[in-house]
Order: structure tokens, then C-alpha cells, then sequence
């Protein structure tokens, strides 16, 4: 059974600090992941998606990596900003017909 | 649509009645997803759809759950004789559905349901 971890619960740091948060899953043989932002009272926005046979993703400020061998993801953010502060979340998916696992999420805030 | 709707975005209900949640996917999508997340919690997996069948309903968590979805599009979620321990907010997610790796899930905003 697929379980995906996510730590530390809660993140705060100063503007302008990189910061790494941390995604890990039991089961290596995976289809793909997503690392979603969940803002207050809102749905969830996807953010980067890796598909199995790739190593990283990156869109702007933010860099996802994927190392299935060791059921490890983590999602680099550049020059943090206070408009980063949100629940982040990693999601796992094991084939192209299964359910799609989320971790219980980062709560990222980031003082200005 | 441009994206996923859900309604109602708000649904008080006493204890014992019956809730119907309603999701309507973006044009197209074929897969379709239920999630809850309840309150400083993670997403818990419902039900997933492809089409009108449900390959997966694994994760409703009684016999008082049940979700349906007609002509490849809308999904209702009906809850029965609601509990307390209902409460939570129930997102609905879609995707094309047409099994491809780089394949993203997108979310609606939701259905906050509290059972008093």
C-alpha cells in the first residue's frame, strides 16, 4: 500500500531564503508526481508534474525532483516571497488507471 | 467550462439527513475524482472515475457513500444519513483521462459540508 509522508508539517521562513520541502513514498513503482498549492478555503492548483522516467521539473522559482530509487521528492523554491505562503502538497500515482495519493502536505509561510 | 465546478460551495445539514454534492469536470475530461479533506488534514481518496464506471471506489469510507456520474460528465456525491464525523470539505478533480504520464489533475474549490 502506497503511503506518501510529507515533513515537516509547518515551514516558516524569512523573505528571499531558498527553501526545500520534503516528499517521500513507500512504494518506488510509481507513474508520476505532483506537487500541488493548496491556498486557504481554495481547490488545489498543480504545480509541477514528473513523470516516472524523469528526474526533475522546473517552472520559474520552483524546481521538483524525483528519485524513485530512494521514494524521494522535493520541491526547491528560489527566492522566497511572502505570496508563497500556502499548504503544499506532493501527490503519488502508480499507474495510468489508479487513484492518485496525496501526502498530508507542508504548510509553508514565509515572513516578510 | 473552464474548470472544475462545484456546488454547493457552502452545505449545512442536520445530523441523519441526506446530502447530494454535485462536480462538473472540465469539458472533455473523462477522468474524474472525488477527494475529502478534513479539517489541518491531507487529501482522503473517495472514488475515481473513468467515464461512467468506477474502477476505483476503494475509499468511500461506508455504505452511506455513494457517487454516480452520467454521460461522462457531471458527478453527484451522495452521503446518507449524515454524521457529524461527515464533516469536512469534499474537492472534485479532473483530467483527460487518456492515461498519458505527463497527465495533470485539476481541482475545483470545493464543497464544505457541516453536519450540526
Amino acid at each position: 500500500k502506497q503511503e506518501v509522508t510529507q515533513i515537516p508539517a509547518a515551514l516558516s521562513v524569512p523573505e528571499g531564503e531558498n527553501l526545500v520541502l520534503n516528499c517521500s513514498f513507500t512504494d518506488s513503482a510509481i507513474y508520476n508526481l505532483q506537487w500541488f498549492r493548496q491556498d486557504p478555503g481554495k481547490g488545489l492548483t498543480s504545480l509541477l508534474l514528473i513523470q516516472s522516467s524523469q528526474r526533475e521539473q522546473t517552472s520559474g522559482r520552483l524546481n521538483a525532483s524525483l528519485d524513485k530509487s530512494s521514494g524521494r521528492s522535493t520541491l526547491y523554491i528560489a527566492a522566497s516571497q511572502p505570496g508563497d505562503s500556502a499548504t503544499y502538497l506532493c501527490a503519488v500515482r502508480r499507474s495510468s488507471a489508479s487513484k492518485i495519493i496525496f501526502g498530508s502536505g507542508t504548510r509553508l509561510s514565509i515572513r516578510p | 467550462g473552464a474548470g472544475v465546478s462545484q456546488s454547493p460551495s457552502n452545505k449545512v445539514t442536520e445530523k441523519g439527513k441526506d446530502v447530494e454534492l454535485r462536480c462538473d469536470p472540465i469539458s472533455g475530461h473523462t477522468a474524474l475524482y472525488w477527494y475529502r479533506q478534513s479539517l489541518g488534514q491531507g487529501l482522503e481518496f473517495l472514488i475515481y472515475f473513468q467515464g461512467n464506471s468506477a474502477p476505483d471506489k476503494s475509499g468511500l469510507p461506508s455504505d452511506r457513500f455513494s457517487a454516480e456520474r452520467t454521460g461522462g460528465s457531471v458527478s453527484t456525491l451522495t452521503i446518507q444519513r449524515t454524521q457529524q464525523e461527515d464533516s469536512a470539505v469534499y474537492l472534485c478533480a479532473s483530467s483527460l483521462g487518456v492515461g498519458q504520464p505527463n497527465e495533470k489533475l485539476f481541482f475545483g474549490s470545493g464543497t464544505q459540508l457541516s453536519v450540526l
